[in-house]
């Protein structure tokens, strides 16, 4: 199993240009999620799903929309760049019903976005 | 609110015994979780404690008290390979799914 993946990895935009940032995973998970993590601070949610077909908004949506058309795959868009956007993205799922948390987050690796 | 708080840093040596700290506010929550985090790297989840006590897994124990809103992280045996960022965070009864996380604590270990 390949877990939770990200694509890309890395990316630099202009300010104003727009981009998808992919995650995946093959865990069947329910709930997924989607972060931000600025330097030396903890983690604070973009947006985050229940299930297909599901969204709701986190502490930190603006600038941002997200989709959840499987249940595999949670994509983060971003209409129209901005350097405060500047920052490294990660994914995470869960499954409230497994796992030795039943609140337990598996993380993708990350995806570092810079916006000039 | 609910918010967690964190020491930004702590330091210590190679072969000592550390614990961090994580006292909370919040009306009520399902349990805290603790996950560890390299630079450069994805936070991965450490252990979790439903109630009250301490739960132990190999070198890493952690420890819930409801009463007096506050847990630890106990990390012995401390190796270079420890060196990370610690965060803390816990799902509030009114969430769903989500979790709240505190700031993180940077533990550096000094050979």
């Amino acid at each position: 199993n390949a877990g939770v993946t990200q694509t890309p990895k890395f990316r630099v935009l202009k300010t104003g240009q727009s981009m998808t940032l992919l995650c995946a995973q093959d865990m069947n998970h329910e709930y997924m999620y989607w972060y931000r993590q600025d330097p030396g601070m903890g983690l604070r949610l973009i947006h985050y799903s229940v299930g297909e077909g599901t969204t709701a908004k986190g502490e930190v949506p603006d600038g941002y929309n997200v989709s959840r058309l499987k249940k595999q795959n949670f994509l983060l868009g971003l209409e129209s760049a901005a350097p405060s956007q500047t920052s490294v993205y990660f994914c995470a799922s869960s499954d409230g019903t497994s796992g030795l948390s039943p609140y337990e987050q598996f993380f993708g690796p990350g995806t570092r976005l810079t916006v000039l | 609110g609910q918010s967690l708080e964190q020491p930004s840093e702590v330091t210590a040596v190679e072969g000592a015994i550390v614990q961090i700290n994580c006292t909370y506010q919040t009306s009520g929550f399902y349990g805290l979780s603790w996950y560890q985090q390299h630079d450069g790297g994805a936070p991965t989840f450490l252990s979790y404690n439903a109630l009250d006590g301490l739960e132990e897994t190999g070198r890493f124990s952690s420890f819930l008290s409801r009463s007096d809103s506050y847990g630890y992280l106990l990390l012995q045996e401390l190796q270079m390979k420890d060196s990370a960022s610690y965060f803390c965070a816990v799902r509030g009864l009114d969430s769903n799914y989500q979790l709240i996380w505190g700031a993180g604590t940077k533990l550096i270990i000094k050979p």
